[in-house]
């Protein structure tokens, strides 16, 4: 099983809005990241967690907040977005962080549109 | 600053053509170069190639890292329309052991 689960599919959220994204994995994979992917660009890595520990923050602005509240899951608060913050929000796993031989494998995504 | 570079950036092709794509890279600390296939949403896991594995093959899918050279490039032949889509190399590496990837090439097989 090389799962991934994220939920929901489909966000449309307005600025003052606070939601959170869901992201699932029983690989045992103890490294668990977020991605955020613009059309036709690659995706952008947001934040790393190794061990249920939040390893790198790639300068995120503070509307995007992670938890990762045990080694299976990994969410995303998002609290006062920007419309420019709309795109697709692509959380992966791997078994340990992916420079160290492993590869990491994506869910399929939440699609945000804030409005 | 990591970096790494694709191309061609697009690609036509007919159907039962054989395409070549390319990636180079420079990243501190490299461990592994990582090969995905991107369609409508996730990018989907295709090879991993490392100092221990060079060369990797999957039915008309292979891929070869050049660590001489940096770079790497993944074949595919016999093409049909169901392989377009983005291919994304990535990096394993870097300072703080993370995935860099480059910006993808747009294959399109036309029938």
């Amino acid at each position: 099983d090389t799962e991934v689960t994220q939920t929901p599919k489909h966000l449309v959220m307005g600025m003052t809005n606070k939601k959170s994204l869901k992201c699932e994995q029983h690989m045992g994979h103890r490294a668990m990241y977020w991605y955020k992917q613009k059309a036709k660009k690659p995706p952008e890595l947001m934040f790393v967690y190794s061990y249920e520990k939040l390893s790198i923050n790639e300068s995120v602005p503070s509307r995007f907040s992670p938890e990762c509240p045990n080694s299976s899951l990994l969410n995303l608060h998002l609290h006062a977005l920007q419309p420019e913050d709309s795109a697709l929000y692509l959380c992966a796993s791997s078994r340990d962080t992916a420079g160290a031989n492993t590869e990491a494998f994506f869910g399929q995504g939440t699609r945000l549109t804030v409005v | 600053e990591d970096k790494v570079v694709q191309s061609p950036l697009s690609l036509v092709v007919h159907e039962g053509d054989t395409v070549t794509l390319n990636c180079s890279y420079e990243v501190t600390n490299f461990r592994s170069l990582l090969w995905y296939k991107q369609e409508k949403k996730a990018p989907t896991f295709l090879f991993m190639l490392t100092s221990s594995g060079i060369e990797k093959k999957s039915g008309r899918l292979s891929s070869i890292l050049d660590k001489k050279e940096l770079s790497s490039i993944l074949n595919i032949t016999a093409t049909q329309t169901g392989d377009s889509a983005i291919y994304l190399c990535a990096v394993g590496g870097g300072s703080n052991y993370k995935l860099t990837f480059g910006k993808g090439t747009l294959l399109t097989v036309n029938p």
